[in-house]
This record gives structure tokens, C-alpha cells and sequence, in this order.
């Protein structure tokens, strides 16, 4: 089945900063790559996707970017900012499957 | 457009007892699947419901079990609870075929005690 590994597992950016992190995923037949964004009490909020005929798509402040060939993904916030504070998840999945997550990232904004 | 509702919010149980999760899935989505997210990790797929069938079920014993229903709303049934479910119970919703979307959108969850 799918594995999804997530590093780092606690990251502290400066506010203004950038701060990336990287996921890999082990099954090539994986098409689709969603972040998540985990708030204290809350459930998981999708934040950006990609799909594997895409090396790269962008949203304002975030950006995710797609290695397929080494099965890396990685999630991009440029200008970070208090609110960015949170736990991130990326997942994989293939079609209409489960979503595989990775373990989380603990993002910490320091003003 | 309404989003993933999800009830109780929060509960206490006990050993051996049995519990029901409710959610109601986004307007326009037809697909439910619920996950179970310990503390500390990731959220770990239990299963997932189209046209009121199981349609894929993670690594969970038998006493995980749901209902979908014909306005796509579901339930997840627990029995025999046992101190490890204690955990964050989440649904998300999708429209299934999905196309060039097929999102996951995820409620704020259920969170379990078992005492």
C-alpha cells in the first residue's frame, strides 16, 4: 500500500520568512497530492492539491511543486505570517482512493 | 454552499460500550469516508461510502462499521470500544466521479474518550 513520509515534523520560521516541507510517497500509481491545514480543535482544511500532470501550481502565498520521477512533493509558504501557524499534513492518493497522509509538520510562526 | 457537519462534537465513553458518529456531507457531494486521527498523527482511513456501499475499507476490525444514507448523510457505528479508539473521528465528503476535482473536504470531527 501507500506510504507517505513528512519532514520536518516541528518547523520555526521567522514571520516574514519562507518555510518549506517535503513529503515523499512510495506508490508511482499515486495521481493525487493534496496539503492540508490542521488548526488546534479544528478538522483538516484543504489548502492546495496538484495532480501528477503538473510539476507545479501556486496560490497567492503557497506553492506546491511535484518531482514525480522522484516521488517528492513539497509544500512552499513564502511570507509567512502568525495565522500560517498550524500542523501540516500532505496525502497521496490514487483515482478515487483513500487519501494516505503523511505524519504532520508542527508550523510555528515566530513574530 | 454547506459544508461537512459532524455530531456530537465530543464524547465520553466507556470500555465495552458502543457509539454512533453522525455526519452530513456537503451539499452536491455524494461520497463519505471517515478517518480516525489519534493525537499527534495523521488522520488513518477507516472507510468510505458511494451509493450507500462500502466502497473501500482501511486496516479496522469489523467493529468499525457505517451507514450511508439516501441523502448521503452517514454514520459511523463503534462497538465493544476499546481504550485505543480514543481519537479525533473525522468525515469528508467528495463527489464521486470526481473528474478534474474529487477534493476532500473534511467536518471539525468528533472527538472520543474512552474511559
Amino acid at each position: 500500500g501507500e506510504n507517505v513520509e513528512q519532514h520536518p515534523s516541528t518547523l520555526s520560521v521567522q514571520e516574514g520568512d519562507s518555510a518549506v516541507i517535503k513529503c515523499t510517497y512510495s506508490d508511482s500509481a499515486s495521481n493525487y497530492f493534496p496539503w492540508y491545514k490542521q488548526e488546534l480543535g479544528k478538522g483538516p482544511q484543504l489548502i492546495i492539491d496538484i495532480r501528477s500532470n503538473v510539476g507545479e501550481k501556486k496560490d497567492q502565498r503557497i506553492a506546491v511543486t511535484l518531482n514525480k520521477t522522484a516521488k517528492h512533493f513539497s509544500l512552499h509558504i513564502t511570507e509567512t505570517q502568525p495565522e500560517d501557524s498550524a500542523v501540516y499534513f500532505c496525502a497521496a492518493r490514487f483515482g478515487n482512493e483513500k487519501l494516505t497522509f503523511g505524519t504532520g509538520t508542527r508550523l510555528t510562526i515566530i513574530p | 454552499e454547506t459544508g461537512v457537519t459532524q455530531s456530537p462534537t465530543h464524547l465520553i465513553k466507556t470500555r465495552g460500550q458502543q457509539v454512533t458518529l453522525r455526519c452530513s456531507s456537503q451539499s452536491g457531494h455524494n461520497t463519505v469516508s471517515w478517518y480516525q486521527q489519534a493525537l499527534g498523527q495523521g488522520p488513518q482511513f477507516i472507510f468510505q461510502y458511494y451509493r450507500e456501499e462500502e466502497n473501500g475499507r482501511g486496516n479496522f476490525p469489523p467493529r468499525f462499521s457505517g451507514l450511508q444514507f439516501p441523502n448521503y448523510s452517514s454514520e459511523l457505528n463503534v462497538n465493544a470500544l476499546e481504550l485505543d479508539d480514543s481519537a479525533l473521528y473525522l468525515c469528508a465528503s467528495s463527489f464521486y466521479p470526481s473528474g478534474s476535482t474529487g477534493e476532500l473536504f473534511f467536518g471539525e470531527g468528533s472527538r472520543l474518550t474512552v474511559l
